[in-house]
Order: structure tokens, then C-alpha cells, then sequence
């Protein structure tokens, strides 16, 4: 079993809908949770961390649920340019940095 | 200020050969962390430097080795390049201690092994 799990899509959508995509982990340990985005052969970026109140940033919305293991992100009115591979990474925390990827989500954003 | 940077961006190799790759952290981090991340996959975790020791390690064979210098950039060398080393060879950089988030891709190296 892989220890981040996502849908790996494609997600075809048109502009302004909302999407959401879903990821489960398996190591309950882990403390720290993130989206990346990462665009056709460029570096992934952070989108946005997650936190276990749930956090929005704009059209983006994160929850984390650790008792599912389940981390979700939304986003609302899609843009063109969201076009992207979006990532679930979660990381043990500690202090220790290493970050453990989903295979990531691909959403493309059509007119 | 500049960013993570990495060189060379693309590199092609046959089966059997060496290669390096190298990656200066982001000014004031003194930590970098590899990933590979092949076709249709996240990135996976190598190993990560500190203070110029490996200090983590993702479940990757010895021909994977690594060395960061004193002035915090690191190389990564592989042996024996297999077809299956075919990837984009990321570098991450953070502050020791720092939290996960704050961790900073370089550009990648995309390695082609024929």
C-alpha cells in the first residue's frame, strides 16, 4: 500500500466550477500535511499547508480529518490557470523535513 | 536572493555510466533533500544533508550516494545508471529545524538514461 494515496485523474472541468480532490495517508505518525502544485516539467510549488481546523486561502480550501487519515482540498470557481498536478504530501514532523508525495491529481480547466 | 538552483537542467546518459548532479541551497538554509520523480509519479525521497552528513534515507539502492559541501550545496551521484534512473532529479532546500513547509525546490534535472 502506498503510504499517500490520490485519484490520479484526470480531472476535466469547465471554468467556474468546483472541484474537489481527496488523498488518504497511511502512517498516522505523520504530523504536517500539504498541497503542492506542480505544473507540467517545472518544480512543485506549495499551495497551501493543512491544518486540523481546516484553512482556506482565497478559492482553496483545505481540511485534514486524522482520525479518516483523509486530506481534501477544494477549489472553487476554477480558472484556466489552475490547469495543474496537484500533490498531497505529508511529512513525519519532528523536525525531521523528509516529505512523502501522492502520485498528485491532474486537473485540467477547460473553457 | 537567489532560489534553490541545480545543474545542469538536462543530461543524458547511457546504461552503465556515472553522473552528478548539483544543487546550491537557497541562502540561509543550510539542509537539502533529494527527490526522484519519474514519469507519472510525486517525487520520492532519496536522502536528506545536514552539517555535511546523510542524515535521512528513502529506499533507494547504494549506487544512490550524495555529499554536501561546506558551503551547504550538496551533489548527488549515481553509479551504474539503470533505465530506470530515467527522471527528474529534484533539490529541496530548508533551515535545520525549520518547519517542513518551508522547504524550497530547485528547477530539477532531467535525467535521460538510453
Amino acid at each position: 500500500r502506498k503510504e499517500v494515496e490520490q485519484d490520479p485523474g484526470p480531472f476535466n472541468v469547465p471554468e467556474g466550477a468546483t472541484v474537489a480532490f481527496n488523498c488518504t495517508y497511511s502512517n498516522s505518525a505523520s504530523q504536517s500535511f500539504f498541497w503542492y502544485r506542480q505544473d507540467c516539467r517545472k518544480e512543485p510549488k506549495l499551495l497551501m499547508s493543512v491544518y486540523s481546523s481546516g484553512n482556506e486561502d482565497g478559492r482553496f480550501t483545505a481540511q485534514l480529518n486524522r482520525a479518516s487519515q483523509y486530506i481534501s482540498l477544494l477549489i472553487r470557481d476554477s480558472k484556466l490557470s489552475d490547469s495543474a498536478t496537484y500533490l498531497c504530501v505529508v511529512s513525519p514532523g519532528g523536525g525531521g523535513n523528509k516529505l512523502t508525495f501522492g502520485t498528485g491529481t491532474q486537473l485540467k480547466v477547460e473553457l | 536572493d537567489a532560489g534553490v538552483t541545480q545543474s545542469p537542467t538536462h543530461l543524458i546518459k547511457t546504461r552503465g555510466q556515472q553522473v552528478t548532479l548539483r544543487c546550491s541551497p537557497k541562502s540561509g538554509h543550510d539542509t537539502v533533500s533529494w527527490y526522484q520523480q519519474a514519469l507519472g509519479q510525486g517525487p520520492q525521497f532519496i536522502f536528506q544533508y545536514y552539517e555535511e552528513e546523510e542524515r535521512q534515507r528513502g529506499n533507494f539502492p547504494d549506487r544512490f550516494s550524495g555529499h554536501q559541501f561546506p558551503n551547504y550545496s550538496s551533489e548527488l551521484n549515481v553509479n551504474a545508471l539503470l533505465l530506470g534512473d530515467s527522471a527528474l532529479y529534484l533539490c529541496a532546500s530548508s533551515l535545520r529545524g525549520g518547519l517542513p513547509d518551508t522547504q524550497y525546490f530547485g528547477p530539477g534535472t532531467r535525467l535521460t538514461v538510453l
